[in-house]
């Protein structure tokens, strides 16, 4: 069954530092979402992508944050300059057609130290 | 303020017994999801709802829309401890921006 793949699955990174968090989205999907989780909190909205561009985004995807889909199959999210705030598990998403079901993926826990 | 509330936040009850838990806001929502997340894991899609009133059964689980599209229920029949974990409603505000619910935490025990 086709899934949505993410890597790594952890990344520990100094603040001020520069991560980049990569998806690989379900093939034929044209929807992508990143979302995060601070631990014990509720998932959040970032972006979503549509068309090769951001078709929403939330008040927390500032300009620290970017996406991009550089080729085919892969999806994902920068974050520059990173803040101890930052801390929490990235989750991306992918919907087909509908844009209502989302598949996600395992996630990536980022620790800023 | 949550836009999207569930209840109860956490729910423990033995195997076999039934359950109700409720997603519930202010919003009208085009579409809502529930998943279920164990832990260190991705939210895994239970169910889409899109209609009001809408009814859809999953098993032992039954999901209903309510019918001004701003509440949910899921009725999970006949517990198993393959039940435990987090379950989650999100909302389809507009476009692609969609909102989850804080969770409410089930744990079955045997």
């Amino acid at each position: 069954e086709p899934e949505v793949t993410q890597t790594p699955s952890h990344q520990v990174t100094q603040m001020g530092q520069e991560v980049i968090l990569r998806c690989v989205p379900i093939s034929n999907h044209l929807y992508f979402y990143w979302y995060r989780q601070i631990l014990g909190q509720k998932v959040e909205f970032l972006v979503s992508f549509y068309n090769n561009e951001i078709s929403e985004k939330s008040e927390i995807f500032d300009d620290q944050f970017s996406v991009e889909r550089p080729d085919g199959s892969n999806f994902t999210l920068k974050i520059r300059s990173t803040k101890l705030e930052d801390s929490a598990m990235y989750f991306c998403a992918s919907s087909g057609q509908g844009a209502y079901e989302q598949y996600f993926g395992p996630g990536t826990r980022l620790t800023v130290t | 303020t949550q836009l999207l509330e569930q209840s109860p936040q956490f729910l423990s009850i033995q195997e076999g017994e039934n359950l109700t838990v409720y997603c519930n806001s202010s919003s009208v929502f085009s579409s809502l999801q529930w998943y279920r997340q164990e832990p260190g894991e991705g939210p895994v899609l239970l169910v889409t709802v899109v209609t009001g009133g809408e009814v859809k059964k999953l098993k032992r689980l039954t999901f209903q829309f309510g019918d001004a599209r701003k509440d949910s229920s899921l009725h999970i029949t006949a517990a198993q401890p393959g039940d435990t974990g987090l379950y989650l409603c999100a909302g389809n505000l507009y476009g692609q921006n969609f909102v989850f619910g804080p969770g409410t935490r089930l744990s079955v025990l045997p």
